[in-house]
Parts: C-alpha cells; sequence; structure tokens
C-alpha cells in the first residue's frame, strides 16, 4: 500500500457526461500528479500540483482540468467524455515535488466510456 | 521529452529462472525510477535509482546514467513476478517518463 488513495476505483459512464477523480496523497506529500494509462497512448504525465499550485502540464487535454485542495487532495475533472478517454488514471504523490523526488502512485480509476 | 525504449517487450519464464530487463534513455537523467504493474493494475514502486545499484531481496537494479540505461535484474522468478515493468526516467521537469514496459509471464 503506497499511502496515495483514489476514488473511485471504477467508473462507467456514458459520451458526453463529466466525471470526476478523487486523489488523497500520502501523509505529508505536497505534490500531487496525474497520469492517464491508455491502451494506444501508454503511460502520460497529465498535470502536476504543488500545495495547491499548478506546477507543470503534460499531455492534459482541454476538456479536463484538475485542482489542489488546501487539505491537498485532487480532483481531476473531465468532461464532454469520448469514447477514447476510456483508461486508467494515477495519483501520485511526492514529498516536494522536486526533480529527485520518488513518487508513489494510487491503486488508480478505471474510467470506461460507453 | 526524453524518449525511453525497454527490452525485451515480452519475456516468459520457467519459475525459478533468472532474467534481466533493459531500459535505455535519451538524455541525462536526475531521477529513475523502476515498477511493476500487477494483472490487477497496480503500480508498485521497486526502486528509486538515478545512478549506482540497489538490491531489494531477489531484485536488484543498476543505472549507469553516463551511458544512459539502466537494468533490473530478477531472480529466482516467481509465479507473482508476472505483470509489466516499467522504467521512469525524469529530466529536469518533475514528471516521469514511461516506457512502453516489459510484459513478464512466469510459467510454473
Amino acid at each position: 500500500d503506497s499511502g496515495v488513495t483514489q476514488t473511485p476505483k471504477h467508473l462507467i459512464t456514458a459520451t458526453g457526461q463529466r466525471v470526476t477523480l478523487r486523489c488523497s496523497p500520502r501523509s505529508g506529500d505536497l505534490s500531487v500528479y496525474w497520469y492517464q494509462q491508455s491502451l494506444d497512448q501508454g503511460l502520460q504525465f497529465l498535470i502536476q500540483y504543488y500545495n495547491g499550485e499548478e506546477r507543470a502540464k503534460g499531455n492534459i487535454l482541454e476538456r479536463f482540468s484538475a485542482q489542489q485542495f488546501p487539505d491537498l487532495h485532487s480532483e481531476l475533472n473531465l468532461s464532454s467524455l469520448e469514447l477514447g478517454d476510456s483508461a486508467l488514471y494515477f495519483c501520485a504523490s511526492s514529498f516536494s515535488g522536486g526533480a529527485t523526488d520518488t513518487q508513489y502512485f494510487g491503486p488508480g480509476t478505471r474510467l470506461t466510456v460507453l | 521529452g526524453i524518449q525511453v525504449e525497454q527490452s525485451p517487450p515480452d519475456l516468459i519464464l520457467q519459475e525459478g529462472a533468472n532474467s534481466t530487463l533493459r531500459c535505455n534513455f535519451s538524455d541525462s537523467v536526475n531521477n529513475l525510477q523502476w515498477f511493476h504493474q500487477n494483472p490487477w493494475g497496480q503500480l508498485i514502486n521497486l526502486f528509486y535509482i538515478p545512478s549506482g545499484t540497489k538490491q531489494n531481496g531477489r531484485l536488484s537494479a543498476t543505472t549507469v546514467a553516463t551511458e544512459r540505461y539502466s537494468l533490473l535484474y530478477i531472480s529466482s522468478s516467481q509465479t507473482t513476478d508476472s505483470g509489466v515493468y516499467f522504467c521512469a526516467p525524469k529530466t529536469g521537469a518533475n514528471n516521469l517518463f514511461f516506457g512502453t514496459g516489459t510484459r513478464l509471464t512466469v510459467i510454473p
């Protein structure tokens, strides 16, 4: 158990809908990362937050947004869902968000868009 | 971003055998992690190893940063070692770049 929690574990929804994925980092970690794992793109970085502020952005679509709250949990919002958004979404956390930090991954949320 | 190549893409082993997985990367790194993704999809941290050698039980890893590669050794493999092994280096950016993985199947 990495100490990173994600809810829900599974999510099934329809095209055009909006969903919210939630992540709680390990105790003491200030930085949260979101990654997407899909069959065609592999595992890729979406976005990083540090202590409530966005720090880095990767291949995140404009239909997706995220935020980190004062209690350090984070939410990833996916809107106008398409079939291709079906994927495993991971949250990771690290202490300072720096270059030499170890990132610890949560169990993931499996999103299926029908 | 950095390019990450892992080999072999697939590996089938008899239980008890040893194996070496390789990760080549295209740029200098300040961090590198190895992960095991089990059949349930969980990503489990194996090593944080930007350089040098580390050992943890039957697993060990070596990174030669100057030559831009890392190796993961699995000895006396067990069926529970099955899954996909990912190498994920990090350069100046703060995110990890994942390779396409090595899919390991250990048969009893």
